[in-house]
C-alpha cells in the first residue's frame, strides 16, 4: 500500500509556481521521497528526489519539512506541458529493493 | 539514447489467446520491471530484475502471468491464456543503481485489450 497521501487535483495558472503537498507521516529513517509525474498516454517520468534535505534540478524543487512527514514538489513556472498526474512516492531502498509502490497521485491542471 | 523499448505499442487479441509483451531497457541498466495500468488498481508492480534474475514477482496475478529475461538487453511479459480482465496498460522500466539511490526510466507502454 502506498504510504502517501496527496490531493486528488489541484489547478495552477499558466506561469504560476505549482506547489504540490505530500503528506508521508509514516516514513521512516532510511526511506526516500520519491517524485514521479505521468503524462497522459506516457509512462511515468523522474521528477525529483530527496532524503531530508532540498533538492533542487533543472525539472522542480522539493522541499522536505524537518520532520520529513510531508514535502512539496515545486515547479516553479508552470506551462501547459506540466499537466499530468504527479505521484509522491516513500521508497525503502534496502528492504524494498527497487520498488516503486504508486498510489493515486495529484491530477494537476495548468490552465492558460 | 533510445530509452525503454516496448514492443507491441497495441494489442488486441481475443480471450484464451497467448499475448507476448517484450522490452528492451536502455544499454548498461541492470534492473528491469514490467508494471500494469488499469483505472480501477491504479499502476502497480508485477515483477522486477536485477541482473537478469527475478527478485521479486509477488505482485504478478497469477499463474496465467510469466515473465523472463534472457540476457540483460531483453525481457518477455507472457499471458496464457489471455481474459478481459487483463486489459491494461504494461509499462517496462529499467535502472542502474546509481550509489544508494536510482533512477527508474519507463518506455511509452503496451496498451493490451483482451476481447
Amino acid at each position: 500500500d502506498a504510504k502517501t497521501t496527496q490531493p486528488t487535483s489541484m489547478d495552477c495558472a499558466e506561469g504560476r509556481a505549482a506547489n504540490l503537498p505530500c503528506n508521508h507521516s509514516t516514513i521512516s529513517g532510511n526511506e526516500y521521497v520519491y517524485w514521479y509525474r505521468q503524462i497522459h498516454s506516457q509512462g511515468p517520468q523522474y521528477i525529483i528526489h530527496g532524503l531530508k534535505n532540498n533538492e533542487t534540478n533543472e525539472m522542480a524543487s522539493l522541499i522536505i519539512t524537518e520532520d520529513r512527514k510531508s514535502s512539496t514538489l515545486i515547479l516553479p513556472h508552470a506551462t501547459l506541458r506540466d499537466t499530468a498526474v504527479y505521484y509522491c512516492i516513500v521508497r525503502d531502498l534496502y528492504n524494498q529493493g527497487g520498488k516503486l509502490i504508486f498510489g493515486q497521485g495529484t491530477e494537476l491542471s495548468v490552465k492558460p | 539514447d533510445a530509452g525503454v523499448i516496448q514492443s507491441p505499442r497495441h494489442e488486441v487479441t481475443e480471450m484464451g489467446q497467448e499475448v507476448t509483451l517484450r522490452c528492451k531497457p536502455i544499454s548498461g541498466h541492470n534492473s528491469l520491471f514490467w508494471y500494469r495500468q488499469t483505472m480501477m488498481r491504479g499502476l502497480e508492480l508485477l515483477i522486477y530484475f536485477n541482473n537478469n534474475v527475478p527478485i521479486d514477482d509477488s505482485g504478478m496475478p497469477e499463474d496465467r502471468f510469466s515473465a523472463k529475461m534472457p540476457n540483460a538487453s531483453f525481457s518477455t511479459l507472457k499471458i496464457q491464456p489471455s481474459e478481459p480482465r487483463d486489459s491494461a496498460v504494461y509499462f517496462c522500466a529499467s535502472s542502474f543503481p546509481a550509489g544508494r539511490t536510482d533512477t527508474q526510466y519507463f518506455g511509452p507502454g503496451t496498451r493490451l485489450t483482451v476481447l
